[in-house]
């Protein structure tokens, strides 16, 4: 069974700083994995999605990373602002055929100005 | 204006009652999804339609129900609420031709108190 697991549960960092979240995931055959952030008591919003196939994909100051040998995922977020401040969450596809995304619990991140 | 959109956006029922939670999305997606999210379990599916005629349960079915009256429109229904079904409840569609592969794009979810 496929469990993903985001370490640290919360991370307050300064603003200016990058900053690097993690996503680790038990099974390497998946499909591919997508990373969020959530607003408080409001919906996702998706920032990547990383296929298989993919090392890494970038938005902006976003850059996610992934490692599937490993299971492993990184976001990093550049020159992190306060309206960096939300939840991020990763998510992976475990396979082509698979609907569900497995989820992630979660890093809530707060940038203080 | 919201590519999905969920309505209500809040609502507080008691033990019972039948509820429906409605979704709307146009990107013209085929395929939509319902979740919920708990604190400390994340997020979970309890259903999925890859199109009108196509409707299949997700892993907490249990005592939900749904409808896709529409490509746009897929709807989510609690027969007899009870409190453990207090929860944030997401739509979320995807397109698995576009580019994206399947990234799945959510609403902004529908905050379910059952008392």
């Amino acid at each position: 069974k496929q469990e993903v697991t985001q370490i640290p549960a919360a991370l307050s960092v300064p603003e200016g700083e990058n900053l690097v979240l993690n996503c680790s995931f038990t099974d390497s055959a998946i499909y591919n994995l997508q990373w969020f952030r959530q607003d408080p008591g409001k919906g996702l919003t998706s920032l990547l999605l990383i296929q298989s196939s993919q090392r890494e994909q970038t938005s902006g100051r976003l850059n996610a990373s992934l490692d599937k040998s490993s299971g492993r995922s990184t976001l990093y977020i550049a020159a992190s602002q306060p309206g960096d401040s939300a939840t991020y969450l990763c998510a992976v596809r475990p396979g082509q055929g698979a609907q569900k995304l497995v989820f992630g619990q979660g890093t809530r991140l707060t940038i203080n100005p | 204006d919201a590519d999905v959109t969920q309505t209500p956006r809040n609502r507080i029922t008691k033990t019972g009652k039948r509820i429906m939670l409605e979704c709307s999305q146009t990107k013209g997606h085929d395929r939509m999804y319902w979740y919920r999210q708990d604190p400390g379990l994340g997020l979970r599916l309890i259903y999925y339609s890859f199109d009108v005629k196509d409707i299949n349960k997700g892993e907490i079915s249990d005592g939900y129900s749904v409808s896709r009256q529409a490509q746009a429109k897929f709807s989510l229904s609690l027969e007899s609420a009870i409190p453990n079904q207090t929860a944030l409840y997401f739509c979320a569609t995807s397109d698995p031709t576009s580019g994206g592969a399947g990234e799945q794009f959510f609403g902004p979810g529908t905050r379910l108190t059952v008392l």
